[in-house]
């Protein structure tokens, strides 16, 4: 069955690298996209970016230049880095699933997150 | 960015109670709209996709409607199961956009 599973540091230092793993089951990453999602504690849900099933990314651009999305697909994970992290970058991180039932775009798996919070 | 304006922000509701829930986008998003359940500590499940198509293994209470830019989830029939977090979100544009949320609880 379809699986995404996401793996990292509980916390992160204050103007430190976040990476997490997203490590999926049950699908091929070069036929769905996978993107990724954060939420902050008691708040709401933020797009951050996506991996391509071809192999390109996009990007939020509210995360500018901190972010990075790659993958390896022999391994089937994604991976997001971002960089010169701020308390305000203290949420939950999800990858989910892209789907396109009908030709409509929405996340139908999603992992069960991995909570990051920034400490100074 | 597509704003996507959620309302309310919470409400409580009886046992058997239809409910609904309003996700106002900023501009058209022609459909590409889909809700989740949110319960606390797990991750969101999608119960609408394409404004009002239902995914797979959702109750029939659950149903979507709306075009344009103004789109709405229904409930008919609350059930205790159905406490959580509700909220939309537009894929018609990057930035995908989520709306602010619900918190529905039974009353």
């Amino acid at each position: 069955q379809v699986q995404l599973k996401e793996t990292g540091p509980d916390l992160v230092q204050l103007t430190q690298t976040l990476s997490i793993t997203c490590t999926v089951s049950g699908f091929s990453l070069t036929t769905y996209n996978v993107h990724w999602v954060r939420q902050p504690p008691g708040k709401g849900l933020e797009w951050m970016g996506a991996m391509w099933n071809g192999g390109g990314t996009d990007y939020n651009s509210a995360f500018k230049s901190r972010l990075s999305i790659s993958r390896d697909t022999s391994k089937s994970q994604v991976f997001l880095k971002m960089n010169s992290l701020q308390t305000d970058d203290t949420a939950k991180y999800f990858c989910a699933r892209h789907s396109t039932y009908y030709g409509y775009n929405s996340f139908d798996y999603w992992g069960q997150g991995v909570m990051v919070t920034v400490s100074s | 960015d597509i704003q996507m304006t959620q309302s309310p922000a919470s409400l409580s509701a009886s046992l058997g109670e239809t409910v609904s829930i309003e996700c106002l986008a900023s501009e058209d998003i022609y459909s590409y709209l889909a809700w989740y359940q949110q319960k606390p500590g797990k991750s969101p499940q999608l119960l609408i996709y394409a404004a009002n198509r239902l995914q797979d293994g959702v109750p029939s209470r659950f149903s979507g409607s709306g075009s344009g830019t103004q789109y709405s989830l229904k409930i008919s029939g609350m059930q205790p199961e159905d406490e959580g977090d509700y909220f939309c979100l537009q894929g018609s544009k990057f930035p995908w956009t989520f709306g602010g949320g619900t918190k529905l609880e039974l009353k």
